[in-house]
C-alpha cells in the first residue's frame, strides 16, 4: 500500500523568510512519480511538480525547490522568499507510474497549511 | 487555459434528490479519469477510477450505487450522487489522464457540494 505522511499540519511564516515543507512516502513500487500541488482557498488544485523516481536531481523553479532523496523516502520543498500569494494549502502525492497508462491514481498526504504573515 | 473542465463549481440541493457533476477533457482524450472526495481540512481521498467504455472500479468504502460514475465517452465522465444527505456534502473534484504512459494528469476545478 501507498502512503503519503505530511507531519507539519500549519506552518505561519513571516514574508520574506523562506520555509521547508515536508514529505515522506512509503511504497513497494520501484518506480513511482511524486507530486507536489497547491491548494488556494478557491479549491482548485494547482499543479507544481511531478518527479520520476529515476530522477534523483533537485530541481529549482524560481522560488520554489524540490529535493528528492530516495534513500530517505522523502520529496521535501522549499520555498524561498515567501509570499503572502503563497498561502495555502499544499499537498504531496505519490502515484504508480503505470505500465498501459492507465495508472496515476494519486495517494494524497494530509496536507500542510501554510500562513505566510506580513 | 484549464484543459479539464468540472461542472458546476458549487450546488446545493435538498436532502433526498440527485446531483449529476461533469468533468470533461477539453482538449485531449481521457481514457482515464479519477474521482476524489474533499471533507473540509482534510486530503482528498480516491473514490473510483474509470476507464472509458468501461465499469468504474470504486475504492474500499465507497458505495457504487450511492456515487454512479459514467465515463461514455473519451471527453466526458460524470458523477452522480443519488439520494443525497447532509454528510455527502463535500468538495468533489476530478482528474482525466490520456492513454500514453507519460501523459501528465489534469484536475477539474472543483465542485462543491451542499446537501441541506
Amino acid at each position: 500500500a501507498q502512503k503519503v505522511t505530511q507531519a507539519q499540519t500549519e506552518i505561519s511564516v513571516v514574508e520574506k523568510e523562506d520555509v521547508t515543507l515536508d514529505c515522506v512516502y512509503e511504497t513497494r513500487d520501484t518506480t513511482y512519480y511524486l507530486f507536489w500541488y497547491k491548494q488556494p482557498p478557491s479549491g482548485e488544485l494547482v499543479f507544481l511538480i511531478r518527479r520520476n523516481s529515476f530522477d534523483e536531481q533537485n530541481e529549482i523553479s524560481g522560488r520554489y525547490s524540490w529535493n528528492f532523496q530516495k534513500s530517505t523516502s522523502s520529496f521535501n520543498f522549499t520555498i524561498t522568499a515567501s509570499q503572502v500569494v503563497d498561502s495555502a494549502v499544499y499537498f504531496c502525492a505519490l502515484s504508480e507510474i503505470g505500465v498501459t497508462g492507465g495508472g496515476n491514481k494519486l495517494t494524497f498526504g494530509t496536507g500542510t497549511q501554510l500562513k505566510v504573515e506580513l | 487555459g484549464a484543459v479539464v473542465s468540472q461542472h458546476p463549481s458549487r450546488v446545493i440541493c435538498k436532502s433526498g434528490t440527485s446531483v449529476k457533476i461533469e468533468c470533461r477533457s477539453l482538449d485531449f482524450q481521457a481514457t482515464t479519469m479519477f474521482w476524489y472526495r474533499q471533507f473540509p481540512k482534510q486530503s482528498l481521498m480516491l473514490m473510483a477510477t474509470s476507464n472509458e467504455g468501461s465499469k468504474a472500479t470504486y475504492e474500499q468504502g465507497v458505495e457504487k450505487d450511492k456515487f454512479l460514475i459514467n465515463h461514455a465517452s473519451l471527453t466526458l465522465s460524470t458523477l452522480t450522487v443519488t439520494s443525497a444527505h447532509p454528510e455527502d456534502s463535500s468538495f468533489y473534484i476530478c482528474s482525466a489522464k490520456g492513454a500514453a504512459r507519460e501523459s501528465p494528469l489534469h484536475f477539474g476545478n472543483g465542485t462543491r457540494l451542499t446537501v441541506t
